[in-house]
């Protein structure tokens, strides 16, 4: 069974720092890697998806790497913002399930400090 | 265009009584998912489908949870018999076939 591993589960950063959210999984044969912001209350908006056969996808202040081999993907966030306090969640598919369902770790809990 | 919508946004009920979440997908997206988020959990898999048939079930935990999608469209979602562990937030993607997954805001489900 695929699983997936945020660390840390909570994280409190002061406005401007550069930032690392990492997430691992068991099984190294995805489809793809999402990585998801949830804001309180609201439903999930996905920020980057980075397809098995790519090494990093980049938007803005943001940039996911995979590396499939170690079972590895990172969030960086450069230049963090009050504004990018949310839950960070990671989510892949793995390529055995046809029904491309999303797994998903816990999270990671991001306060940035004004 | 509208995105996935989800109605109701909350909804409380008593032990034992049934309840329907509804989901309406982006207009043209034929793989519809239901998923369900516990406090402080990521979302787990429930249903998938592809059109109108429930094409991967597997989530589902037990026979009290059933869900349709007649015209291959919108999905209803429904619970039987609710029990107080079924209080989570019921999400809802759609999707274009193995595209990515465009999620609703959810529906609040809590059980008393």
């Amino acid at each position: 069974k695929q699983e997936v591993t945020q660390i840390p589960a909570a994280l409190s950063v002061p406005e401007g720092e550069n930032l690392v959210l990492n997430c691992s999984f068991t099984d190294s044969a995805i489809y793809n890697l999402q990585w998801f912001r949830q804001d309180p209350g609201k439903g999930l908006t996905s920020l980057l998806l980075i397809q098995s056969s790519q090494r990093e996808q980049t938007s803005g202040r943001l940039n996911a790497s995979l590396d499939k081999s170690s079972g590895r993907s990172t969030l960086y966030i450069a230049a963090s913002q009050p504004g990018d306090s949310a839950t960070y969640l990671c989510a892949v598919t793995y390529s055995g399930a046809g029904s491309y369902q999303l797994t998903f770790g816990k999270g990671t809990k991001l306060s940035v400090i004004p | 265009g509208a995105g996935v919508s989800q109605t109701p946004s909350n909804k409380v009920t008593e032990k034992g009584k049934y309840v329907e979440l509804r989901c309406d997908p982006i207009s043209g997206h034929t793989a519809l998912y239901w998923y369900r988020q516990s406090l402080g959990q990521g979302p787990e898999f429930l249903i998938y489908f592809q059109g109108t048939g429930a094409a991967d079930d597997s989530g589902l935990p037990n026979d009290r949870f059933f869900a349709v999608r007649p015209e291959g469209s919108v999905s209803t979602l429904k619970i039987q018999r609710t029990e107080r562990g079924d209080s989570a937030v019921y999400l809802c993607a759609s999707s274009e076939s193995q595209g990515k997954q465009y999620f609703g805001p959810g529906t609040r489900l809590t059980v008393l």
